[in-house]
């Protein structure tokens, strides 16, 4: 089945700093979506993208779709306390809505 | 609004006793319907899906079953539950046409005994 390569696994910043985390994968996908989940609860979504190319941002965030269709990165900037949580990568094909493909996760920790 | 809700939140519950966890999505209709599995904090496992009620497709082979008896609510159940169960489950949502888009509960952290 499909898998997606998320890393790294884990992260340890001072607050300020920014951070950049990726997934690739074996396989095309046609859109890509990133989820932060606080301990303890559901994940939640930051971002998604639909075009191979596109590069989208909310607040401090930034993700792109990258052109081959099979990568995406999740860029924050200036961190916070806040940022801290594990990230997700996901990826959907073709008309399977819903079923998406997860990442194994990024476990970012901020020290203030 | 759209809102999902799962419950309970915590459930301890000791080998071989059955299982419910109980999902309820408001303000959509015909909605996509996701049971997953987090292990251990990390990865999420797809269990089961359903595109409309007494449709259910199941992702992997397990101890466990679902049903979805209405249009928005989705069931997750065993009747034996095994130590392996243990997790955290999160129901989602989904609507049609919006490619990927989930949304999840607030999860429930089973603990079997």
């Amino acid at each position: 089945g499909q898998q997606l390569n998320q890393s790294p696994q884990s992260m340890f910043i001072q607050e300020g700093e920014d951070v950049s985390m990726n997934c690739t994968s074996s396989s095309i996908f046609n859109t890509w979506l990133w989820y932060k989940q606080d301990p303890g609860e559901g994940p939640v979504l930051l971002i998604a993208l639909y075009k191979a190319g596109e590069l989208t941002s909310n607040g401090r965030l930034t993700a792109q779709f990258g052109i081959t269709r099979k990568d995406s990165f999740l860029n924050i900037s200036a961190s916070i306390p806040s940022d801290v949580g594990i990230y997700f990568c996901a990826g959907a094909g073709g008309t399977s809505y819903g079923k998406l493909t997860f990442g194994q996760g990024t476990i970012l920790t901020v020290h203030p | 609004s759209q809102t999902i809700h799962q419950w309970p939140a915590t459930l301890v519950q000791p080998v071989g006793s059955p299982l419910s966890l109980e999902c309820t999505v408001e303000g959509t209709s015909n909605p996509n319907l996701y049971w997953y599995r987090q292990a251990a904090g990390r990865g999420l496992q797809l269990l089961f899906y359903s595109v409309g009620i007494g449709q259910i497709s199941s992702e992997v082979p397990q101890n466990l079953s679902a049903s979805r008896p209405q249009d928005r609510q989705f069931i997750l159940s065993s009747k034996k539950l095994l130590l392996s169960d243990s997790g955290f489950y999160l129901c989602a949502w989904t609507q049609l046409g919006v490619a990927g888009e989930l949304f999840f509960g607030e999860g429930s952290r089973l603990t079997v005994l």
